[in-house]
């Protein structure tokens, strides 16, 4: 069971925006950035988004992120089929001494 | 361009102890700048977080594993390591080595290709 909470699975037809939440507590979300990782099957994930809303180079404007309180949120605009694959949320939890914790991960469906 | 490969077998019996390397090239595992990961993700399920260490050696562990876990860096050959003891098939997995920024401290931003590793008689 993960720490951070996301729904399993997410779809949408292309063109559309789909989001995707991340649900966590005081001690990760709360008080920390948050980071967003996309994987496609057999391949490393890579980031997407981080320190909430930052998108690396490369990373198409389609992809935004946010965050309020203990929850934040991935946005896809303009949906792609390429953009079919799975999606972590990511953050430092402060209890227990300090870990990265992760969402469990959401599939996204582009149908 | 910076560049982590894993290595290791690919085969661990259980109760033994699982032995991972990861190579860095194209930059210096002893910048300031960057702690160095690992990462593992059973297969069809989510990620967890191994491990941190830097160059100095100092180290940070998901406690949920620390007592089976020790991540040591060998700076002359720009490698560091894991060894996982008392391995079970809960431990199987794809396991990634990763990069980390330090200051401020921001989630993995350079990834290995992964490596499988089967815990199996």
């Amino acid at each position: 069971q993960s720490v951070l909470t996301q729904p399993p699975s997410a779809s949408g037809t292309p063109g559309q925006r789909v989001t995707i939440s991340c649900s966590g507590s005081s001690s990760n979300i709360g008080s920390n950035f948050v980071y967003w990782y996309q994987q496609f099957s057999g391949t490393a994930p890579k980031l997407l988004i981080y320190r909430n809303n930052q998108r690396p180079s490369g990373v198409p404007d389609r992809f935004s992120g946010s965050k309020s309180g203990t929850s934040a949120s991935l946005a896809i605009s303009g949906l792609r089929s390429e953009d079919e694959a799975d999606y972590y949320c990511v953050t430092w939890d402060d209890s227990l001494s300090g870990r990265w914790v992760f969402g469990g991960g959401t599939k996204l469906t582009v149908l | 361009q910076l560049q982590l490969q894993e290595s290791g077998p690919g085969l661990v019996k259980p109760s033994e102890t699982l032995s991972l390397t990861c190579t860095v090239s194209g930059g210096s595992i002893s910048s300031s700048y960057y702690y160095w990961d690992w990462i593992r993700q059973p297969p069809g399920k989510g990620l967890e977080w191994i491990g941190s260490i830097f160059y100095s050696g100092s180290s940070y562990y998901n406690p949920s594993l620390k007592s089976r876990l020790t991540i040591s860096v060998d700076t002359s050959k720009n490698q560091f390591s894991l060894k996982l003891s008392s391995v079970t098939a809960a431990d199987t997995a794809v396991y990634f080595c990763a990069r980390s920024p330090k200051s401020p401290r921001d989630a993995f931003d350079i990834w290995g290709q992964g490596t499988l590793v089967t815990v199996s008689s």
